[in-house]
């Protein structure tokens, strides 16, 4: 993998389901793995920054684990719900910060 | 605690112009990064300013340029503006650079006709 990517792209889940998405990012030269979460009309917000291989984050119902031998990260939500609806940015650091394009998460109330 | 503010926060320019955008991070942050998104792309990275030194910089022509001041403000230049330089242009402050969480600024929508 060269590039930062993330998939799916978009993902519509039930309100009250658990879903989780995925960021593939190289894994030669890693130093940390950041994860932001993006409402319309506001500003990209942190959720975590992890630097070593099998670190697990968790902030309420979102949590993140960090594979760095292999190169990917997971972001699962747990008990989506429709404040969860947003972008979910990773970014990988390597010699500067690369974002991949995002998972547009729609919750359907 | 004061956030991230960027200004001015919409601007409309005309191709040739050229245009400077400030960033003031928050208060003991010493680092300041600049992003630019368009549609369909990810936040592309421009560059990180760390007490007023380029610390890195992205894949952008040199009309782009930036520099930060004592107070660790930041400002981006881009000189002869081009249609497709036309994005939201994004600023985030950190403590010590991409090692740390990125706080990021409203943004300025940039506009050129």
């Amino acid at each position: 993998i060269l590039n930062v990517e993330q998939s799916p792209q978009s993902l519509h889940v039930q309100e009250g389901d658990s879903t989780n998405f995925t960021c593939s990012f190289p894994s030669s030269n890693f130093y940390a793995l950041h994860w932001y979460r993006w409402e319309t009309a506001k500003s990209p917000e942190a959720l975590f920054v992890m630097t070593l291989n099998g670190d697990e984050k968790k902030k309420g119902r979102i949590s993140a684990t960090l594979n760095t031998k292999e190169g990917y990260s997971y972001l699962y939500i747990k008990g989506s719900q429709p404040e969860d609806s947003a972008t979910y940015l990773c970014a990988s650091l390597r010699e500067k910060l690369t974002f991949g394009t995002g998972t547009r998460l729609t919750i359907i109330p | 605690k004061a956030g991230v503010t960027q200004t001015p926060r919409y601007l409309i320019k005309t191709r040739g112009q050229q245009v400077t955008l400030s960033c003031s991070p928050i208060s003991g942050h010493r680092s300041v990064s600049w992003y630019q998104q368009t549609p369909g792309q990810g936040l592309q990275f421009l560059f990180e300013y760390f007490s007023e030194t380029q610390r890195n910089k992205g894949n952008f022509p040199g009309r782009f340029s930036g520099r930060q001041f004592s107070n660790s403000r930041s400002e981006m230049n881009v000189s002869t503006l081009e249609l497709g330089d036309s994005a939201l242009y994004l600023c985030a402050s950190s403590l010590g650079g991409a090692r740390y969480e990125q706080y990021f600024g409203p943004g300025t929508r940039l506009t050129v006709t």
